[in-house]
């Protein structure tokens, strides 16, 4: 499975942007890159996907590199509510995700 | 917004006991996994259904595990014969089309003693 490598952890301002990076160098030509969050005692929860362009919707936006193999999720304006796991993931043929450590994104007010 | 509903949200049994975590994927959804979490750690994927079978399962999903679509809305996960090492957050997702988004559900935590 290819495999994705991203900070341990990162902290921002209230009401400023968040750009987390990841990296996924083997990533194959039908690997979507996902990207969930888990809020503290919650499930994951979608945030955004995208497999070649760079994708936006309402939570956040997705930068893809031009090769593929790095990523940027951006959150505009980070909240409070913002502070959480990211994880970024290569989906694979079944679309089974496997969850690495993730980014720890830290909001201060 | 549509919702992957788990039931219970936290299960305590004896060691040894059977256990089946229930969820309700979300109506128009074709893809279902079931994934855990042991406290601290990071979330395992543990099996994938689809088409009333498993596409796919970790080593972790032994015999003491299986699944079930029992009545085309439900989605079972069922431990035979509970281990202390059982004990962790489930959770259970489904998914529209192969590389959308999946929806998880908020967990059952399963306790082990």
């Amino acid at each position: 499975d290819a495999k994705t490598t991203q900070p341990n952890s990162m902290e921002s301002n209230e009401e400023e942007p968040v750009h987390l990076p990841c990296n996924h160098s083997t990533i194959s030509g039908t690997d979507y890159i996902h990207w969930y969050r888990q809020l503290p005692s919650q499930g994951p929860e979608y945030v955004i996907h995208g497999l070649t362009s760079n994708v936006n919707n309402r939570m956040a936006s997705l930068a893809i590199a031009e090769d593929r193999k790095s990523s940027t999720l951006i959150l505009h304006r980070a909240t409070l509510r913002d502070a959480a796991v990211y994880y970024c993931i290569l989906t694979d043929s079944w679309g089974k995700l496997q969850f690495g450590a993730g980014t720890q994104v830290v909001v201060t007010p | 917004e549509p919702e992957v509903t788990q039931t219970p949200s936290h299960q305590v049994t004896q060691m040894g006991q059977e256990v089946i975590l229930r969820c309700v994927p979300i109506s128009n959804h074709l893809y279902f996994y079931w994934y855990r979490q042991i406290l601290g750690q990071k979330v395992e994927f543990l099996v994938s259904f689809y088409n009333n079978e498993i596409s796919e399962k970790s080593e972790i999903f032994d015999d003491q595990f299986s699944v079930e679509r029992p009545d085309g809305s439900n989605f079972t996960l069922k431990i035979r014969s509970t281990k202390l090492e059982d004990s962790a957050m489930y959770f259970c997702a489904s998914g529209g089309q192969l590389g959308d988004g999946y929806t998880f559900g908020s967990g059952t935590r399963l306790t082990v003693v």
